[in-house]
C-alpha cells in the first residue's frame, strides 16, 4: 500500500541552524501539507501546496519557513534558523485530488526535531 | 472559525471493555468534513474515518463505530471490546468541504490505555 515517508526520523540541530525535512508523498496525489505537533499537543496545520505553489498557510509558517517541490516527488519544509519553540514532531501529508469536498489526507511517519 | 474539542484527555479501561471518545465541533459552514485518526505510541498518524457533514448515518468497522449528530455537533467514536493494541491518542478533526487543499482543525486528542 502506498504511503508517504518523511526523513530524517529524528534530527537534532542547535539554535540558529537550518535545517530541511524531507517527505516523499504517495506518487498520485496533487496536494501536500506540512502540520507540527508539538509534545503532548495538539497537532496544528502549518501550510498547504499545490501545483508548485502554497495555497495556504497558518500564522505559525512565518518568513523562517519555507517549502519547496525540487523535483517530482520530493517535498520540503525549511526552516532557515531554528529556534527551541520549533522542537516538535514535523508531519507531511498528502492528498490524492481536489474533489468538490475534502479528500482525506495520508500522513508521514514524522520528523522529531529538537532544537538545543 | 472551526473547533474541535475533545474534551477527554486520557481515558483508562480493562481490556475488553467499550470505550467512547467523545468529539464535539464548532464550525460556520454547512458543508464539512470530520475525521478521526490514531497516533499509537510509535508516533505516526494513521487514518480512521472521514465522515461528510451531509451523511449522518451511524458507520461500523468491525470493532470500530462512529455516532455522528449534527443536532450536537458531535461525532463520537466507540471501540467495542477494546484490546491493549488499542492504547493510543485519538484524535477527532476536522476541515471545510471546498474545492482544492483543506487543512484540518484538529482537537487536543484523547490518550486511550488498555490495560491487560
Amino acid at each position: 500500500e502506498p504511503e508517504v515517508t518523511q526523513t530524517p526520523s529524528h534530527q537534532v540541530t542547535q539554535m540558529g541552524q537550518e535545517v530541511i525535512l524531507r517527505c516523499v508523498p504517495i506518487s498520485n496525489h496533487l496536494y501536500f501539507y506540512w502540520y507540527r505537533q508539538i509534545l503532548g499537543q495538539k497537532v496544528e496545520f502549518l501550510v498547504s501546496f499545490y501545483n508548485n505553489e502554497i495555497s495556504e498557510k497558518s500564522e505559525i509558517f512565518d518568513d523562517q519557513f519555507s517549502v519547496e517541490r525540487p523535483d517530482g516527488s520530493n517535498f520540503t519544509l525549511k526552516i532557515r534558523s531554528t529556534k527551541l519553540e520549533d522542537s516538535a514532531m514535523y508531519f507531511c501529508a498528502s492528498s490524492e485530488r481536489a474533489g468538490v469536498g475534502a479528500e482525506t489526507q495520508y500522513f508521514g511517519p514524522g520528523t522529531r526535531l529538537l532544537v538545543l | 472559525a472551526q473547533k474541535v474539542t475533545q474534551a477527554q484527555t486520557e481515558i483508562s479501561v480493562v481490556e475488553k471493555e467499550d470505550v467512547t471518545l467523545d468529539c464535539v465541533y464548532e464550525t460556520r459552514d454547512t458543508t464539512y468534513y470530520l475525521f478521526w485518526y490514531k497516533q499509537p505510541p510509535s508516533g505516526e498518524l494513521v487514518f480512521l474515518i472521514r465522515r461528510n457533514s451531509f451523511d449522518e448515518q451511524n458507520e461500523i468497522s468491525g470493532r470500530y463505530s462512529w455516532n455522528f449528530q449534527k443536532s450536537t455537533s458531535s461525532f463520537n467514536f466507540t471501540i467495542t471490546a477494546s484490546q491493549v493494541v488499542d492504547s493510543a491518542v485519538y484524535f477527532c478533526a476536522l476541515s471545510e468541504a471546498r474545492l482544492g487543499n483543506t487543512p484540518l482543525v484538529f482537537g487536543k486528542g484523547t490518550r486511550l490505555s488498555v490495560i491487560a
